[in-house]
């Protein structure tokens, strides 16, 4: 099994253009989230979906939009990339059952240069 | 909401030293607690999770964890540190009582092993 896999690895925009990360996994997963890392805060939640067709604002979701169209895929757009966006982005993916418990399984990242 | 503390930023031993990171999080209710592991250019990877039963959990590479609810910690510890643990530790935690599976994240704490 592959898991979570990212696509691009790397990224280098020009501030104001967009893009769009994406992320899928093949565990059947219900629950998938996108985090970004940056340096001395370890992982933030931006956005995450609970099932096929629904998507929630995690902590720092100003600036990006995600879709989950198929339950194995979760994409997150970036509209007009800035700066501040620099950053390592996280896709990753959890089972619904019990009460949380479950952990979560992670990608590879996505380094991201905005200039 | 929680939030999650990890006190010591960078920690850096000689091989055979124990280790001992501390995680503290503020929550009131039922707590899941994870600690990750970061190697470098990887992703990350869960080293262990407590979510009920015995506050001491073993997980993986020799790692173990005691949960301690009135003091709403969750340290991580190792008798005996390797090279190969040079790493960044993440410590995580969701609520148990709540329908929310998202992970808040500590800041890391980067460890470096000395040969």
């Amino acid at each position: 099994n592959a898991g979570v896999t990212q696509t691009p690895k790397f990224r280098v925009l020009k501030t104001g253009q967009s893009m769009t990360l994406l992320c899928a996994q093949d565990m059947n997963h219900e629950y998938m989230y996108w985090y970004r890392q940056d340096p001395g805060m370890g992982l933030r939640l931006i956005h995450y979906s609970v099932g096929e067709g629904t998507t929630a604002k995690g902590e720092v979701p100003d600036g990006y939009n995600v879709s989950r169209l198929k339950k194995q895929n979760f994409l997150l757009g970036l509209e007009s990339a800035a700066p501040s966006q620099t950053s390592v982005y996280f896709c990753a993916s959890s089972y619904s059952g019990g009460q949380g418990n479950q952990p979560q399984h992670f990608g590879d990242g996505t380094r991201l240069s905005i200039l | 909401a929680q939030s999650v503390s990890q006190h010591n930023h960078h920690v850096i031993l000689s091989e055979a030293a124990s280790l001992e990171l501390g995680c503290n999080y503020s929550y009131g209710g039922t707590v899941n607690l994870f600690w990750y592991v970061q190697y470098p250019g990887q992703h990350l990877q869960l080293l262990l999770k407590y979510f009920s039963g015995d506050p001491l959990v073993k997980g993986i590479k020799g790692f173990e964890a005691e949960f301690i609810k009135s003091k709403f910690s969750f340290n991580l510890r190792k008798p005996s540190v390797q090279w190969s643990d040079t790493a960044e530790y993440f410590c995580a935690v969701n609520a148990g009582d709540t329908g929310r599976r998202a992970l808040t994240f500590g800041s890391g704490t980067r460890l470096q092993v000395q040969p």
